[in-house]
């Protein structure tokens, strides 16, 4: 099996900018869940979708929104990029009741 | 309310030196309880998985076993090697499909 992608891999944007991001899960996987990754935060949890519903959601503001498709693949927006919304932003699928399989993440740099 | 408490480091030990990262949580109901590793520039790994009290996760090495009486899932190797060296992740996921994740604990291990 496929692991779980994500593009792009690395993205320089500046601020006041948006950006898309994409993670393609696990075959047969329905839960993909989204965390960024900053070394003074640590790994925080953005939200998680199932079946194209958002079933839970972390302490973000609404600048950070995503949506997940039918085919389980997922989307990521950040809108009017801040520099504190550089990080490594981290996918993972799942397929209840088993263990998350992460994503290698996106590099996302705002100048 | 739930929430996972994990040693923080960074903790620095001598190749084949024995290590155990402590981690303890706090959750309504029997919790899934689960070890990551990220290895430097790449994602998170799952590393080994307890779903119930007394089970023990094993992998490379490495043991964690379930602990109901003290809210425990500590992560022990008996003899480490330079290429352990990593952040190592306690994740706990509820009866009610939330997770959450320690902050994390950097190991280096020098030669």
């Amino acid at each position: 099996k496929a692991g779980v992608t994500q593009t792009p891999r690395y993205l320089i944007k500046t601020r006041g900018q948006q950006v898309t991001l994409s993670c393609s899960p696990i075959s047969g996987h329905r839960s993909v869940s989204w965390y960024q990754q900053t070394p003074g935060q640590g790994l925080q949890f953005l939200f998680e979708y199932f079946s194209e519903t958002q079933r839970n959601k972390g302490n973000f503001p609404g600048r950070f929104s995503g949506r997940q498709f039918s085919n389980s693949r997922s989307e990521m927006n950040v809108s009017t990029l801040e520099l504190g919304d550089s990080a490594l932003y981290l996918c993972a699928s799942s397929s209840y009741p088993g263990p998350q399989f992460f994503g290698p993440g996106t590099r996302l740099t705002v100048l | 309310g739930n929430s996972v408490t994990q040693m923080e480091g960074p903790v620095t030990l001598s190749e084949e030196a024995f290590l155990t990262i402590n981690c303890t949580y706090t959750a309504t109901g029997y919790p899934s309880l689960f070890w990551y590793v990220q290895y430097p520039g790449e994602g998170l790994q799952l590393l080994l998985k307890a779903t119930k009290a007394d089970d023990k996760g094993s992998n490379k090495g490495f043991e964690a076993t379930y602990r109901k009486e003290t809210t425990s899932f500590h992560l022990e190797k008996g003899s480490v090697q330079v290429s352990d060296s990593a952040v190592y992740f306690c994740e706990m996921k509820t009866s009610y499909d939330k997770v959450i994740f320690g902050p994390g604990t950097s190991l280096s291990v020098i030669p």
